[in-house]
């Protein structure tokens, strides 16, 4: 089946530091990507969906310029999240969409020290 | 507003019974409804997932019932075992809204030996 691939699993970053996740579909070609946050014991919040070739739309509450955005062809969505702080702490899910509904990454645990 | 309720947030259930998982929706327009298995620190993967154009679907232990007049639809894992042990997120979505998906808020099933 479809395969997104995120890296890094983990990563932990001193605050004021940026930190960039990666999302890969290895077997297709994802005109949209979709990223979510997770906090601890609830559910999946979408923060943006990416576009290949155009500017993210973002969920309502959500600083674009704190987390930035690029999906730069149709196998890559990067997030990268900018001066960091502990409150930016959480879980991060890519996801796209393919022929047979929506393929999650693994996730990434972000933790800023 | 919450478009996607879930109940209950967290249900235990003994080896060899019924796991019912149930979730209801208030936009007419979602046309998409699948339910995802999450287990810690991985992202989701998807369980199963129905259309509205049928009431009921199976795969392996896994049943999705619709209730379209209703706007709810269920998830019943026959045989529990203990590695079902998981958080499971019901979600829909419409195609007229991008596709993008609504999630429930996740209910934590613990399957005992």
């Amino acid at each position: 089946g479809a395969v997104v691939s995120q890296h890094p699993s983990r990563v932990i970053c001193k605050s004021g530091t940026s930190v960039k996740i990666e999302c890969r579909s290895l077997d297709f070609q994802a005109t949209t990507m979709f990223w979510y946050r997770q906090f601890p014991k609830q559910s999946l919040m979408l923060m943006a969906t990416s576009n290949e070739g155009s500017k993210a739309t973002y969920e309502q509450g959500v600083e674009k310029d704190k987390f930035l955005i690029n999906h730069a062809s149709l196998t890559l969505s990067t997030l990268t999240v900018t001066s960091a702080h502990p409150e930016d702490s959480s879980f991060y899910i890519c996801s796209a969409q393919e022929t047979y509904g929506y393929t999650f990454g693994s996730g990434t645990r972000l933790t800023v020290v | 507003q919450q478009q996607v309720k879930q109940s209950p947030q967290s249900l235990i259930v003994q080896k060899g019974g019924i796991s019912i998982i149930n979730c209801a929706y208030e936009n007419t327009a979602f046309d998409y409804f699948p339910w995802y298995q999450q287990f810690p620190g991985k992202g989701p993967a998807l369980l199963i997932a129905i259309r509205p154009d049928v009431s009921e679907k199976k795969e392996g232990r896994f049943t999705i019932s619709f209730n379209k007049s209703a706007k709810q639809f269920s998830l019943h894992i026959m045989d529990s075992q203990p590695g079902d042990s998981a958080t499971y997120f019901c979600a829909a979505s419409s195609e007229n809204a991008g596709n993008m998906l609504t999630f429930g808020g996740g209910t934590r099933l613990m399957v005992k030996p």
